[in-house]
């Protein structure tokens, strides 16, 4: 299957700061990128999809000036939590989709864990 | 949009027994079914998906069928073993649309 790697695996941050989570594909082009976050013990949580090129679109409830998401390549988005609190404090899994190759499959990057203190 | 619901949250089995999960999804458009296992901290992996148009399939020890009348697919793991222990999604999509995720199912295999 195709690879989807993350960077960094793990940050800890003051409060106030930003971070910045690269996805990349590593042997795809993907036309789809996803972000998604999930707290202990819950489901994925979809937070917005992101199409090479073009403006993410983001689910209800998430901040797009918060969470920024820029897709410049096909191989990269990009995540940008601006002025992080410990609220944020998650763990923040990108996938990738090409659906030329593969139709609806995702591949899953290995997460990120987020931790602002 | 499209709604995604899993059942049971948890699940006990002793080694060697089947172990069966169930979702159901709103969206009749939907036409992609897979199931991700997720140890803790790790990223979701695929373990069998299935498309609109077939009503079950089957890989190893694993299965999956789908009653698109009844907008219903289910898990099927036989003959389980203690490193089958992890959580497990489902989810829907339709062509080229986001995944919507079930709330997850903890399976714990007891040897």
């Amino acid at each position: 299957g195709a690879v989807v790697s993350q960077h960094p695996s793990w940050v800890i941050c003051k409060s106030g700061t930003s971070v910045k989570i690269e996805c990349r594909s590593l042997d795809f082009q993907a036309t789809t990128m996803f972000w998604y976050r999930q707290f202990p013990k819950q489901s994925l949580m979809l937070m917005a999809t992101s199409n090479e090129g073009s403006k993410a679109t983001y689910e209800q409830g998430v901040e797009k000036d918060k969470f920024l998401i820029n897709h410049a390549s096909l191989t990269l988005s990009t995540l940008t939590v601006t002025s992080a609190h410990p609220e944020d404090s998650s763990f923040y899994i990108c996938s990738a989709r090409s659906t030329v190759h593969w139709g609806n499959e995702q591949f899953f990057g290995p997460g990120t864990r987020l931790t602002v203190l | 949009g499209e709604n995604v619901e899993q059942h049971p949250s948890t699940l006990s089995v002793q080694e060697g027994d089947s172990a069966v999960i169930k979702c159901t999804y709103s969206d009749s458009a939907s036409n992609y079914f897979p199931w991700y296992k997720q140890e803790l901290g790790k990223r979701p992996q695929l373990i069998i998906d299935i498309r609109s148009n077939v009503g079950e399939k089957k890989d190893q020890r694993i299965a999956v069928t789908l009653n698109k009348t009844a907008k219903h697919f289910s898990l099927h793991i036989t003959e389980t073993q203690p490193e089958d222990s992890a959580v497990y999604f489902c989810a829907a999509s339709a062509n080229a649309g986001k995944s919507t995720f079930g709330d997850g199912t903890t399976l714990t295999v007891k040897p």
